[in-house]
Protein backbone atom coordinates (compact mmCIF):
# COMPACT_ATOMS: atom_id res chain seq x y z
CA UNK A 1 0.00 0.00 0.00
CA UNK A 2 1.40 3.23 -0.67
CA UNK A 3 -0.02 4.68 2.61
CA UNK A 4 -1.67 7.87 2.85
CA UNK A 5 -1.13 10.05 0.08
CA UNK A 6 -1.81 14.09 0.23
CA UNK A 7 -1.74 16.72 -2.54
CA UNK A 8 -0.10 19.02 -3.29
CA UNK A 9 3.05 19.00 -1.53
CA UNK A 10 3.41 22.76 -1.16
CA UNK A 11 0.90 25.61 -1.91
CA UNK A 12 1.47 29.12 -2.33
CA UNK A 13 -1.19 30.73 -3.13
CA UNK A 14 -2.34 34.88 -2.65
CA UNK A 15 -5.18 36.01 0.45
CA UNK A 16 -8.46 35.76 -1.10
CA UNK A 17 -8.06 32.49 -3.29
CA UNK A 18 -9.72 29.57 -2.29
CA UNK A 19 -7.35 26.66 -1.91
CA UNK A 20 -8.14 22.45 -1.67
CA UNK A 21 -5.96 20.18 -0.26
CA UNK A 22 -6.65 16.76 -1.07
CA UNK A 23 -5.78 13.27 0.40
CA UNK A 24 -6.44 9.47 -0.24
CA UNK A 25 -6.55 7.48 2.89
CA UNK A 26 -5.19 3.94 3.07
CA UNK A 27 -7.54 1.18 1.47
CA UNK A 28 -9.63 -0.44 3.76
CA UNK A 29 -9.31 2.29 6.81
CA UNK A 30 -12.90 3.71 8.12
CA UNK A 31 -11.72 6.80 9.64
CA UNK A 32 -9.91 10.33 7.96
CA UNK A 33 -8.51 12.52 10.10
CA UNK A 34 -7.61 16.42 9.28
CA UNK A 35 -4.71 18.16 10.85
CA UNK A 36 -3.61 21.14 10.92
CA UNK A 37 0.36 21.99 12.55
CA UNK A 38 2.15 25.22 13.13
CA UNK A 39 4.83 26.23 15.42
CA UNK A 40 2.65 28.02 17.79
CA UNK A 41 -0.38 25.39 17.99
CA UNK A 42 1.24 22.76 17.37
CA UNK A 43 -0.69 19.56 15.70
CA UNK A 44 -4.56 20.75 16.01
CA UNK A 45 -7.26 18.16 14.97
CA UNK A 46 -9.76 19.81 12.10
CA UNK A 47 -12.04 17.47 11.50
CA UNK A 48 -12.46 13.69 11.20
CA UNK A 49 -14.75 11.38 9.42
CA UNK A 50 -15.73 7.76 10.01
CA UNK A 51 -17.04 5.54 7.18
CA UNK A 52 -17.14 8.94 5.52
CA UNK A 53 -19.42 11.21 7.52
CA UNK A 54 -18.40 13.47 9.45
CA UNK A 55 -18.44 13.11 13.51
CA UNK A 56 -16.71 16.02 14.57
CA UNK A 57 -15.92 19.33 12.88
CA UNK A 58 -15.29 21.32 16.27
CA UNK A 59 -11.76 21.96 15.58
CA UNK A 60 -12.43 23.31 12.07
CA UNK A 61 -11.42 27.35 12.53
CA UNK A 62 -13.42 28.94 10.93
CA UNK A 63 -16.83 28.75 8.38
CA UNK A 64 -14.22 29.23 5.67
CA UNK A 65 -12.85 26.12 5.79
CA UNK A 66 -14.69 22.89 4.98
CA UNK A 67 -14.21 19.55 4.39
CA UNK A 68 -16.10 16.94 1.85
CA UNK A 69 -15.16 13.13 1.96
CA UNK A 70 -17.34 12.17 -0.98
CA UNK A 71 -16.19 8.49 -0.92
CA UNK A 72 -13.84 6.31 0.71
CA UNK A 73 -10.99 6.66 -0.83
CA UNK A 74 -10.88 10.39 -1.38
CA UNK A 75 -11.50 13.47 0.79
CA UNK A 76 -10.80 17.30 0.47
CA UNK A 77 -10.00 20.12 2.72
CA UNK A 78 -11.08 23.63 1.22
CA UNK A 79 -10.35 26.87 2.86
CA UNK A 80 -12.36 29.85 1.22
CA UNK A 81 -10.93 32.85 1.25
CA UNK A 82 -7.57 32.06 2.40
CA UNK A 83 -5.93 34.55 4.92
CA UNK A 84 -1.91 35.06 5.99
CA UNK A 85 -2.78 33.13 8.96
CA UNK A 86 -3.85 30.41 7.13
CA UNK A 87 -0.29 29.04 6.20
CA UNK A 88 0.62 25.82 8.16
CA UNK A 89 1.08 22.39 7.47
CA UNK A 90 -2.02 20.40 6.91
CA UNK A 91 -1.91 17.03 7.86
CA UNK A 92 -4.23 13.87 6.68
CA UNK A 93 -4.29 10.54 7.99
CA UNK A 94 -6.22 7.82 8.29
CA UNK A 95 -6.68 4.34 10.66
CA UNK A 96 -8.60 1.58 11.32
CA UNK A 97 -10.82 0.91 14.19
CA UNK A 98 -9.71 -1.31 16.83
CA UNK A 99 -6.03 -1.55 15.14
CA UNK A 100 -3.19 0.65 16.15
CA UNK A 101 -2.13 4.04 15.83
CA UNK A 102 -3.04 6.68 12.59
CA UNK A 103 -1.29 7.06 9.55
CA UNK A 104 -0.48 9.63 8.23
CA UNK A 105 0.14 11.69 5.14
CA UNK A 106 3.07 13.50 4.09
CA UNK A 107 1.24 17.04 4.45
CA UNK A 108 0.54 19.97 2.74
CA UNK A 109 2.78 23.11 3.34
CA UNK A 110 0.38 25.80 3.27
CA UNK A 111 1.66 29.65 2.61
CA UNK A 112 -0.87 32.27 1.83
CA UNK A 113 1.07 35.84 0.81
CA UNK B 1 -10.24 12.57 27.28
CA UNK B 2 -7.15 11.63 29.61
CA UNK B 3 -4.40 15.02 29.33
CA UNK B 4 -0.97 14.21 28.79
CA UNK B 5 1.97 15.48 30.38
CA UNK B 6 5.84 15.15 28.88
CA UNK B 7 8.78 16.73 28.91
CA UNK B 8 9.42 19.91 26.49
CA UNK B 9 13.00 18.67 25.48
CA UNK B 10 15.87 16.22 26.01
CA UNK B 11 19.33 16.02 25.16
CA UNK B 12 21.19 12.13 24.64
CA UNK B 13 24.56 11.51 23.24
CA UNK B 14 24.37 8.42 20.44
CA UNK B 15 24.60 4.73 21.70
CA UNK B 16 22.79 5.95 25.30
CA UNK B 17 19.70 4.79 25.93
CA UNK B 18 16.98 7.08 26.05
CA UNK B 19 13.50 7.16 28.72
CA UNK B 20 10.69 9.84 27.77
CA UNK B 21 7.98 9.70 30.67
CA UNK B 22 4.46 10.62 30.23
CA UNK B 23 2.04 11.26 32.79
CA UNK B 24 -1.61 10.18 32.23
CA UNK B 25 -3.46 10.20 35.75
CA UNK B 26 -7.32 10.84 34.16
CA UNK B 27 -6.36 7.46 31.96
CA UNK B 28 -9.63 5.54 31.43
CA UNK B 29 -10.19 1.69 31.70
CA UNK B 30 -10.50 1.30 28.02
CA UNK B 31 -7.49 3.59 27.12
CA UNK B 32 -4.38 2.48 25.32
CA UNK B 33 -1.08 4.43 25.39
CA UNK B 34 0.22 5.35 22.15
CA UNK B 35 3.49 6.92 21.30
CA UNK B 36 4.12 8.37 18.05
CA UNK B 37 7.32 10.36 16.61
CA UNK B 38 7.44 12.89 13.87
CA UNK B 39 10.52 14.18 11.89
CA UNK B 40 11.07 17.64 10.44
CA UNK B 41 8.59 18.15 7.14
CA UNK B 42 6.92 14.62 7.89
CA UNK B 43 4.22 13.99 9.02
CA UNK B 44 3.64 11.46 12.26
CA UNK B 45 4.91 8.26 12.24
CA UNK B 46 3.27 5.61 14.92
CA UNK B 47 6.06 3.57 17.36
CA UNK B 48 4.47 1.95 19.79
CA UNK B 49 1.16 0.88 21.89
CA UNK B 50 0.89 -0.40 24.92
CA UNK B 51 -2.23 -1.31 27.66
CA UNK B 52 -0.16 -2.58 30.99
CA UNK B 53 2.60 -3.67 32.00
CA UNK B 54 5.61 -3.98 29.15
CA UNK B 55 5.54 -4.40 25.43
CA UNK B 56 8.45 -4.32 23.24
CA UNK B 57 9.00 -3.73 18.82
CA UNK B 58 11.67 -3.51 17.01
CA UNK B 59 12.12 0.24 17.80
CA UNK B 60 11.11 1.02 21.05
CA UNK B 61 9.91 -0.53 24.05
CA UNK B 62 7.01 0.87 26.76
CA UNK B 63 6.58 0.42 30.26
CA UNK B 64 3.29 0.80 31.78
CA UNK B 65 2.94 0.60 35.40
CA UNK B 66 0.31 -1.07 37.22
CA UNK B 67 -2.03 2.27 38.24
CA UNK B 68 -1.19 3.34 34.51
CA UNK B 69 -0.85 7.04 35.23
CA UNK B 70 2.45 7.08 33.48
CA UNK B 71 3.89 5.93 30.54
CA UNK B 72 7.87 5.59 29.90
CA UNK B 73 9.02 4.96 26.25
CA UNK B 74 12.91 3.51 25.77
CA UNK B 75 14.86 3.84 22.99
CA UNK B 76 17.98 1.98 23.33
CA UNK B 77 21.23 2.97 21.57
CA UNK B 78 19.91 6.08 19.71
CA UNK B 79 21.51 7.24 16.32
CA UNK B 80 21.29 10.90 15.34
CA UNK B 81 18.72 9.73 13.67
CA UNK B 82 16.38 9.11 16.33
CA UNK B 83 16.17 13.07 16.33
CA UNK B 84 12.79 13.95 16.35
CA UNK B 85 9.47 15.20 18.61
CA UNK B 86 8.27 12.60 20.61
CA UNK B 87 4.01 12.35 21.24
CA UNK B 88 2.31 10.48 23.76
CA UNK B 89 -1.41 9.68 23.26
CA UNK B 90 -3.99 8.00 25.27
CA UNK B 91 -6.78 6.92 23.65
CA UNK B 92 -9.10 4.21 23.09
CA UNK B 93 -8.39 2.15 19.49
CA UNK B 94 -11.28 0.29 19.81
CA UNK B 95 -13.55 3.48 18.85
CA UNK B 96 -14.75 4.81 21.48
CA UNK B 97 -15.85 8.39 22.29
CA UNK B 98 -11.82 9.41 22.55
CA UNK B 99 -10.78 7.40 19.64
CA UNK B 100 -11.15 10.04 16.58
CA UNK B 101 -10.36 13.06 19.13
CA UNK B 102 -6.92 12.09 20.11
CA UNK B 103 -4.72 15.50 20.78
CA UNK B 104 -1.51 15.60 20.37
CA UNK B 105 0.23 17.97 23.07
CA UNK B 106 3.15 19.39 23.04
CA UNK B 107 5.48 16.51 22.25
CA UNK B 108 9.18 15.82 23.38
CA UNK B 109 11.91 17.33 21.35
CA UNK B 110 14.88 14.72 21.79
CA UNK B 111 18.08 15.96 20.29
CA UNK B 112 20.54 13.33 19.78
CA UNK B 113 24.58 14.60 19.72
CA UNK B 114 27.49 12.92 18.15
Amino acid sequence: DAGVIQSPRHEVTEMGQEVTLRCKPISGHDYLFWYRQTMMRGLELLIYFNNNVPIDDSGMPEDRFSAKMPNASFSTLKIQPSEPRDSAVYFCASSLRGVRGYTFGSGTRLTVV
Amino acid sequence: LAKTTQPISMDSYEGQEVNITCSHNNIATNDYITWYQQFPSQGPRFIIQGYKTKVTNEVASLFIPADRKSSTLSLPRVSLSDTAVYYCLVGDPAGGTSYGKLTFGQGTILTVHP
